[in-house]
């Protein structure tokens, strides 16, 4: 069974710290993992994609990549209270590309 | 705009009964997926579609039928064989249906039992 598996929380930040949200993965197939933002009653939305070892920044955000120890994290500077969220962490099936999901970080920024 | 249109927003279903919810697309994306999302629970895979007029099952497809005649349109009927279809029910959509294409959402359908 493949599987995606995130730390539920919540994970509780004060505002302006640095958020650290982390995600690991037992497809070593897997090429392509994204973390998605969902507010409550929403649906969830793409913050950012990465496909190759390292970091990737955008804005206040950096997913970092680590497939030799199949983890994924995201990484969120200046946190804000519209960050409060839960996060998302998609990982692409090896075998058949289909993503399979976590079930979310939930964060939550203290002004 | 671009986007991925669902609808209803709220739909309640009674016993015995077949209900369909809409999931239309108009980024000319290739692809097209539903899914099921329970409280604390990450997203499960009920279909999904690459081509027009071809689908695969994913996770969860029974009690669930689609089609995909149009390349805009995923139509979900949800069936009275599914015993438990209280969920949130998102709709997606990506370019392809290959590894590295990241999926976009519509604003999804709120299904509860009356």
């Amino acid at each position: 069974q493949k599987e995606v598996e995130q730390n539920s929380g919540p994970l509780s930040v004060p505002e302006g710290a640095i958020a650290s949200l982390n995600c690991t993965y037992s497809d070593r197939g897997s090429q392509s993992f994204f973390w998605y933002r969902q507010y409550s009653g929403k649906s969830p939305e793409l913050i950012m994609s990465i496909y190759s070892n390292g970091d990737k920044e955008d804005g206040r955000f950096t997913a970092q990549l680590n497939k030799a120890s199949q983890y994924v994290s995201l990484l969120i500077r200046d946190s804000q209270p519209s960050d409060s969220a839960t996060y998302l962490c998609a990982v692409n099936s090896g075998s058949n590309y289909q993503l399979i999901w976590g079930a979310g970080t939930k964060l939550i920024i203290k002004p | 705009d671009g986007g991925i249109t669902q609808s209803p927003k709220y739909l309640f279903r009674k016993e015995g009964q077949n209900v369909t919810l809409s999931c239309e697309q108009n980024l000319n994306h290739d692809a097209m997926y539903w899914y099921r999302q329970d409280p604390g629970q990450g997203l499960r895979l009920i279909y999904y579609s690459q081509i027009v007029n071809d689908f695969q099952k994913g996770d969860i497809a029974e009690g669930y039928s689609v089609s995909r005649e149009k390349k805009e349109s995923f139509p979900l009927t949800v069936t009275s064989a599914q015993k438990n279809p209280t969920a949130f029910y998102l709709c997606a959509s990506s370019l392809t249906g290959t590894r590295n294409q990241p999926q976009h959402f519509g604003d999804g359908t709120r299904l509860s039992i009356l």
